[in-house]
C-alpha cells in the first residue's frame, strides 16, 4: 500500500538550476497539494489540484509551476532555483472536500539551494 | 487574514502525565478541525477529526475538544509515553479547496 510517493528524497541544487519534484499517489484521489515546510513556520501551500487538468495557486506559488495530466501524478517544477527555495517539500492528496476527509502525505523532498 | 497559533513551539512533560496542546485561530470559520502527528523526517499523519458541531472526540488515549466561540481546540494525550514524542499540527478545513495548518508543537515525553 504505497499511498503518496515523493522522489527524490534529497537534492542539492545550484542557484539558477531547475528541477522537477515528483509526486504520485495510488489511492485514486482527486485532490492533490504541494506544501513547503520551513523550520517553525508550519506548512505553506504552494499549488493544488482538484483533478486532472485543473491546478490553482496557493499561498506561496512564486518560483514554482505544476501540471496535472493524470489523476495519479502531480509534479512540481522549480525554475531558476534561489536560496529562498531551500526547504522541505511535501505532497499530499485527499479524495475530495466532503465530510472533512484528511490529507495523506508523502515523506517529503529535502531540497538545498547553494 | 487567517491566523492559526499553537500554544508553544515545544512542550516537555513527564511520562504518564497528560499532555495538553492548544490550537487557536482567528478570521476563520472552520467546518472541521484536524490534528496530525509528524515525526522527524516524515510527512504528517492524520490522527483525529472534530466537526464544528461536536464538542469533544476521543480515540484511545487521545481527546480533542473544539470551542467555536473561543476559536480554540485542545488536544490531550493521556498516560503519555516516550513514543508520543513528535510534532503535532492542527489544521482547519471549511469545505474549501485547501487546509490551513498551524505551525506545530514539538512534544517531548521524558521517561
Amino acid at each position: 500500500n504505497a499511498g503518496v510517493t515523493q522522489t527524490p528524497k534529497f537534492r542539492i541544487l545550484k542557484i539558477g538550476q531547475s528541477m522537477t519534484l515528483q509526486c504520485a499517489q495510488d489511492m485514486n484521489h482527486n485532490y492533490m497539494y504541494w506544501y513547503r515546510q520551513d523550520p517553525g513556520m508550519g506548512l505553506k501551500l504552494i499549488y493544488y489540484s482538484v483533478g486532472a487538468g485543473i491546478t490553482d495557486k496557493g499561498e506561496v506559488p512564486n518560483g514554482y509551476n505544476v501540471s496535472r495530466s493524470t489523476t495519479e501524478d502531480f509534479p512540481l517544477r522549480l525554475e531558476l532555483a534561489a536560496p529562498s527555495q531551500t526547504s522541505v517539500y511535501f505532497c499530499a492528496s485527499r479524495p475530495g472536500t466532503g465530510t472533512g476527509q484528511p490529507q495523506h502525505f508523502g515523506d517529503g523532498t529535502r531540497l538545498s539551494i547553494l | 487574514s487567517q491566523k492559526i497559533e499553537q500554544n508553544s513551539e515545544a512542550l516537555n512533560i513527564q511520562e504518564g502525565k497528560t499532555a495538553t496542546l492548544t490550537c487557536n485561530y482567528t478570521n476563520y470559520s472552520p467546518a472541521y478541525l484536524q490534528w496530525y502527528r509528524q515525526d522527524p523526517g516524515r510527512g504528517p499523519v492524520f490522527l483525529l477529526l472534530i466537526r464544528e458541531n461536536e464538542k469533544e472526540k476521543r480515540k484511545e488515549r487521545l481527546k480533542v475538544t473544539f470551542d467555536t466561540t473561543l476559536k480554540q481546540s485542545l488536544f490531550h494525550i493521556t498516560a503519555s509515553q516516550p513514543a508520543d514524542s513528535a510534532t503535532y499540527l492542527c489544521a482547519l478545513d471549511n469545505y474549501g479547496q485547501n487546509f490551513v495548518f498551524g505551525p506545530g508543537t514539538r512534544l517531548s515525553v521524558l521517561p
